[in-house]
């Protein structure tokens, strides 16, 4: 079973201060997805990261794949009250069952003003 | 519609009895899942639907889960004989194809009583 370990669970800052989420897991994905989900709604995907050593930014959001494929850690420059929500990582399996995604608990991330 | 669409968005239910829950997934998406996510949970894979293909239900936790969709298009989720640790959200997403970016909808929130 493939398990993706989230770090931290809750976090609650002040607008403008920096932050780092990260995704452990021991076993190699094919890819790992990041979402940000609202409360009453459904995850929404904000980047994909393919290759080992990846990294991809979105505005101030900056995603790194780590070599191996196996970690990952979602960095957020200048938080924004905005920026507020559950952020999931997600494995996408390699091999047969390549539609699954293998979910971390999530971060709970509280900016406030 | 525009996006994936769930219903009802609230169930509240007694133990015992069996529910319904339904997914109109984007049109022309071939792909369709059901994931479960429960308090302090990530989300958990149930069920896998691709086209014509038999469905992936390795997800799913008891016999008394089902699911079916209907001419590749909406599907629905069955629980019967309801149980207390069946209250979660129950998150449907569709896909254009495997590999895609997959789209979720708002969720059924269902409560057991």
């Amino acid at each position: 079973t493939q398990l993706l370990e989230q770090s931290p669970q809750f976090l609650s800052i002040q607008e403008g201060e920096n932050l780092t989420v990260y995704c452990n897991s021991s076993s190699v994905f094919s890819s790992l997805q990041w979402y940000r989900q609202e409360p009453g709604e459904g995850p929404v995907l904000l980047v994909t990261v393919v290759t080992g050593g990846e990294v991809k930014k979105l505005k101030r959001l900056t995603f790194q794949f780590g070599d191996a494929r196996k970690d990952s850690s979602l960095h957020i420059t200048a938080a924004q009250p905005g920026d507020t929500g559950l952020y999931l990582c997600a494995g996408l399996n390699s091999g047969g069952s390549n539609y699954k995604l293998t979910f971390g608990k999530g971060t709970l991330l509280t900016v406030n003003p | 519609g525009a996006g994936v669409s769930q219903s009802p968005s609230n169930k509240v239910t007694e133990k015992g009895k069996d529910v319904e829950l339904r997914c109109d997934p984007i049109s022309g998406h071939t792909a369709l899942y059901w994931y479960r996510q429960s308090l302090g949970q990530g989300l958990e894979f149930l069920i896998y639907f691709q086209g014509n293909s038999a469905p992936d239900k390795s997800g799913l936790p008891s016999d008394r889960f089902s699911a079916e969709r209907t001419g590749g298009s909406v599907s629905t989720l069955t629980i019967q004989r309801t149980q207390q640790e069946d209250s979660a959200v129950y998150l449907c997403a569709s896909s254009w194809a495997v590999n895609t970016e997959a789209f979720f909808g708002q969720g059924t929130r269902l409560t057991v009583v």
